[in-house]
């Protein structure tokens, strides 16, 4: 069993629709929690980060965290065109100098 | 300005053959990454430097050589390629690696492909 579980996807969807995004994780340790975005052909970019649990939001974007379900997502609201992209959730342990990451979601936002 | 470079974007070669990767960042991090991603984007780590030391060292073939001159630059070396090292190799820096070890800026990645 991987550590970080994510749904590969393709995910289709059309512009202007609330995106859910989520991965689940095995191991209790994590205590950061991290969504990057890459673009086709290029590296990830650091989307969003939360420590332990709860919600944090930013513009379009809102990280959530369950430690107690093990479980986080990344909503999109209004998404756009060029929100399409592969969405990579990653954790680490605290003290941990390693990501783990899921396998990444490829998202499409259809005009 | 680029943060994080590196060189060359694209590899092909042929097996056995010897090849390096290049890594340079100009964001002053005291931490990089060297990092596998395979045809299903699958990420992971290979290894991590620290101000020039050796951090991590995951599961890798010992065919694969990381070498940190300085703090700003991370080489990678894969002596005797193989089929299976196909993929995109991804240099990454960050602040430390501990604190701020979650905000990782990552290179545009090398496509290596093994003929």
């Amino acid at each position: 069993q991987k550590e970080v579980e994510q749904d590969p996807g393709p995910l289709s969807v059309p512009e202007g629709a609330i995106v859910s995004l989520n991965c689940t994780y095995s191991n209790s340790a994590f205590q950061y929690f991290m969504w990057y975005r890459q673009y086709s052909r290029k590296g990830p970019e650091l989307l969003m980060y939360t420590y332990s649990s709860g919600n944090k939001e930013d513009g379009r974007f809102t990280a959530q965290v369950d430690k107690s379900s093990k479980y986080i997502s990344l909503f999109i609201r209004d998404s756009q065109p060029s929100d399409s992209a592969t969405y990579l959730c990653a954790m680490s342990a605290k003290g941990a100098q390693k990501l783990v990451f899921g396998q990444g979601t490829r998202l499409t936002i259809n005009p | 300005d680029t943060a994080v470079s590196q060189t060359p974007k694209y590899l092909v070669t042929q097996m056995g053959n010897d090849k390096s990767i290049k890594c340079e960042q100009n964001l002053g991090h005291d931490t990089m990454y060297w990092y596998k991603q395979d045809s299903k984007k699958f990420l992971k780590i290979m290894f991590s430097y620290n101000n020039k030391e050796l951090i991590i060292n995951e599961t890798v073939p010992n065919r694969f050589s990381p070498k940190s001159p300085d703090k700003a630059h991370l080489n990678l070396h894969i002596n005797s390629l193989e089929l299976g090292d196909s993929a995109v190799y991804f240099c990454a820096s960050s602040q430390d690696g501990y604190g701020r070890g979650y905000e990782q800026y990552f290179g545009p990645g090398t496509r290596l492909t093994v003929t």
